[in-house]
C-alpha cells in the first residue's frame, strides 16, 4: 500500500459543468475525510466517513457537493454546476479510527474553474 | 470556535541557521496537536505531533513542545537545510471533533 491515492490530479472544467474526483485511502484506515486548500490558506474541512458512513459534513459543504464512499474503501466527491468560486485544491486524507496518530493526505486534485 | 494560529511569513533563513515557527491554538479541554509539511508540488506530510502537555513531539531534526499554559505548541529546528524549505503547518484535533483544524501555514525558504 503506497498511501492515499487521488485522481485526477489536475482538472480544468468549464462553469457549469459538473466535476468528481475520486480517492483511495490507505487499505486498512476506516476514516476518509475530504478537504479543500485555497491558495495561502491551510486546508479546511469538508466532511468525513467511518467506513461507509458519512457522519460529519462542514457547512462548507453545500448542496452542489456531495461525497459517497460506498462500500467503505475508495470515495468520490462531486461537484454540480460548478462556480469559479470552486477553484482550489481537494485533499483526500485518510486515518485509523480517531485520528490520534494523525491523519494520511494525498497529494490532492487541483480544480480550475473558468 | 477552536482555531490555529501560526506567525506569517515568509521566513527566509540561511543554511544551518536556528528555525522558530510560532504556533498558538484556541481550544476546549485536551487537544492533540500536529505540525505537517507540505513541500512544493507535494501534499501534506504529518512531521511530529504531541497528544498531552508537556509532550514534545520530534522528528527529522525538527521539535515542539506541548505548553498548555501558553496554548503554544512552536515548530524548531536548529539548523535548517536548504531541502527544509516548504510550507509548515500546525493543527489540532480536539477530544469531541473529529476534524483536524489547520493554521494558515508559514512558508520556509532555507538558502545556501
Amino acid at each position: 500500500d503506497t498511501g492515499v491515492s487521488q485522481d485526477p490530479r489536475h482538472k480544468i472544467t468549464k462553469r457549469g459543468q459538473n466535476v468528481t474526483f475520486r480517492c483511495d485511502p490507505i487499505s486498512e484506515h476506516n476514516r476518509l475525510y475530504w478537504y479543500r486548500q485555497t491558495l495561502g490558506q491551510g486546508p479546511e474541512f469538508l466532511t468525513y466517513f467511518q467506513n461507509e458512513a458519512q457522519l460529519e459534513k462542514s457547512r462548507l459543504l453545500s448542496d452542489r457537493f456531495s461525497a459517497e464512499r460506498p462500500k467503505g474503501s475508495f470515495s468520490t466527491l462531486e461537484i454540480q454546476r460548478t462556480e469559479q468560486g470552486d477553484s482550489a485544491m481537494y485533499l483526500c486524507a485518510s486515518s485509523l479510527w480517531d485520528g490520534q496518530d494523525g491523519y494520511t493526505f494525498g497529494s490532492g486534485t487541483r480544480l480550475t474553474v473558468v | 470556535g477552536d482555531s490555529v494560529t501560526q506567525m506569517e511569513g515568509p521566513v527566509t533563513l540561511s543554511e544551518e541557521a536556528f528555525l522558530t515557527i510560532n504556533c498558538t491554538y484556541t481550544a476546549t479541554g485536551y487537544p492533540s496537536l500536529f505540525w505537517y509539511v507540505q513541500y512544493p508540488g507535494e501534499g501534506l506530510q504529518l512531521l511530529l505531533k504531541a497528544t498531552k502537555a508537556d509532550d514534545k513531539g520530534s522528528n527529522k531534526g525538527f521539535e515542539a513542545t506541548y505548553r498548555k499554559e501558553t496554548t503554544s505548541f512552536h515548530l524548531e529546528k536548529g539548523s535548517v537545510q536548504v531541502s527544509d524549505s516548504a510550507v509548515y503547518f500546525c493543527a489540532l484535533r480536539t477530544a469531541a471533533g473529529t476534524a483536524l483544524i489547520f493554521g494558515k501555514g508559514t512558508t520556509l525558504s532555507v538558502s545556501s
